[in-house]
Order: structure tokens, then C-alpha cells, then sequence
């Protein structure tokens, strides 16, 4: 059964720290693996797109990691901005699949 | 990057009636289209998966005469919410998977989503 399961649930920090979201996955034919960013009573916005090939990725102060074998994924957030509390989801495809597998998200709060 | 539309952004209904929600891909032809919902602070619920000139495709649990789901074209989906309830009030968004050529990779662009609230 492809899952996603993504760590922490939710996480507190303090402006200007830097913070990692971990994400892994049993989906399998893999193709891609997406980062999405979705604020509050929003629709989730991408961040980054990986395929099996690309181990690092990266979108401003977002940086996406991807380990294919052990089957793992980490969103790095670096200098974080109270406009980056929101909640981020990994999302997992798999080739020849009609839809993608979600992971739960982790609720990231930044306070000043 | 490509834009996926819903309209509308927030509604409120009577008990009883039936609501439609709109999903738009603005600047590319999307031949499946994805229907969600999510209560606050829970994860996305896949509803149904929408396909342009064919029946969707229902998650289990999700009633289809409840939920109609139309995707007469490329770049049009519509949600039905009939007989709305209390218990239907949500936030409902859609996405569109775009032509691979487009993104490079199968991927989906979110609508910002619409808020239902049934009195």
C-alpha cells in the first residue's frame, strides 16, 4: 500500500531559524516527489518537483532533499519568515498511477 | 506558472439546497481534474477524480448523487453539492494535472479553494 508520512506534526520556531520537515515514503514505481505549501484557508501552492535523479532542489530559502534508496525526502527552510507559517505536504506519485499519494502535513508556526 | 481558478471563493446556503462550485484551469487544458476536502486543521481529502468526458471516479465513502462531479472540457470542472447539510460545510478544492509537456513532470496546480458553510 503506497503511504506517505511526514514528521513532525506540527512545529514551533522562532523567527530568523532555520527548520527541516521530514517526509518519507513506501510509494512505489516511484516517479516524483512534490513539496507543497498551503496557508490557511488557501490551496496548497507547489514548491518544488524531484524525480528519482535530482538528490536536492531548491526554491528561495526552501531546499528540498530527496534519497531514493532509503526512500526519504526533507523540506529545509532556512531563515524562516512569520509569513512561512502555514502547512507543508509531501506528495508522492507514482508512474502509471491515476492520482498521488498525500502525506498529513506538518503545521509549521513561525513566532516573532 | 499555470493558474487554476474556483469560483465561487466562499458561499452560504440554506439547508436543502444544492450548490455549485466552478474549477477552472486558466492557461492549459487539464484532462483530469482532482476534487477535495478538507475540515480545519485536517489533512486533504481526495473526494473523486475527475476525468474530461467521462464519469468520475468516487473515493470510497464519498456518496456521487450527493457530490455530481461534471468535466465537460479541458479546462472546466464543476462540483455539485446537492441537498446541502450542515455536515457539508467544508473547504472544497480542486486541481488540475496538467499535460506533462507543460510541467515536465506529472504534477497538480491547486484552485485557492472555496468555503461552503451550509445554515
Amino acid at each position: 500500500k503506497n503511504q506517505v508520512e511526514q514528521s513532525p506534526q506540527s512545529l514551533i520556531i522562532l523567527e530568523g531559524k532555520n527548520c527541516t520537515l521530514q517526509c518519507n515514503y513506501t510509494v512505489s514505481p516511484f516517479s516524483n516527489l512534490r513539496w507543497y505549501k498551503q496557508d490557511t484557508g488557501r490551496g496548497p501552492v507547489s514548491l518544488t518537483i524531484m524525480t528519482f535523479s535530482e538528490n536536492t532542489k531548491s526554491n528561495g530559502r526552501y531546499t528540498a532533499t530527496l534519497d531514493a534508496d532509503t526512500k526519504q525526502s526533507s523540506l529545509h527552510i532556512t531563515a524562516s519568515q512569520l509569513s512561512d507559517s502555514a502547512s507543508y505536504i509531501c506528495v508522492v506519485s507514482a508512474t502509471n498511477a491515476g492520482k498521488s499519494t498525500f502525506g498529513d502535513g506538518t503545521t509549521l508556526t513561525v513566532k516573532p | 506558472g499555470a493558474v487554476v481558478s474556483q469560483h465561487p471563493s466562499r458561499v452560504i446556503c440554506k439547508s436543502g439546497t444544492s450548490v455549485k462550485i466552478e474549477c477552472r484551469s486558466l492557461d492549459f487544458q487539464a484532462t483530469t481534474m482532482f476534487w477535495y476536502r478538507q475540515f480545519p486543521k485536517q489533512s486533504l481529502m481526495l473526494m473523486a477524480t475527475s476525468n474530461e468526458g467521462s464519469k468520475a471516479t468516487y473515493e470510497q465513502g464519498v456518496e456521487k448523487d450527493k457530490f455530481l462531479i461534471n468535466h465537460a472540457s479541458l479546462t472546466l470542472s464543476t462540483l455539485t453539492v446537492t441537498s446541502a447539510h450542515p455536515e457539508d460545510s467544508s473547504f472544497y478544492i480542486c486541481s488540475a494535472r496538467p499535460p506533462l509537456g507543460l510541467a515536465g513532470q506529472e504534477t497538480q496546480y491547486f484552485g485557492p479553494g472555496t468555503r461552503l458553510l451550509v445554515l
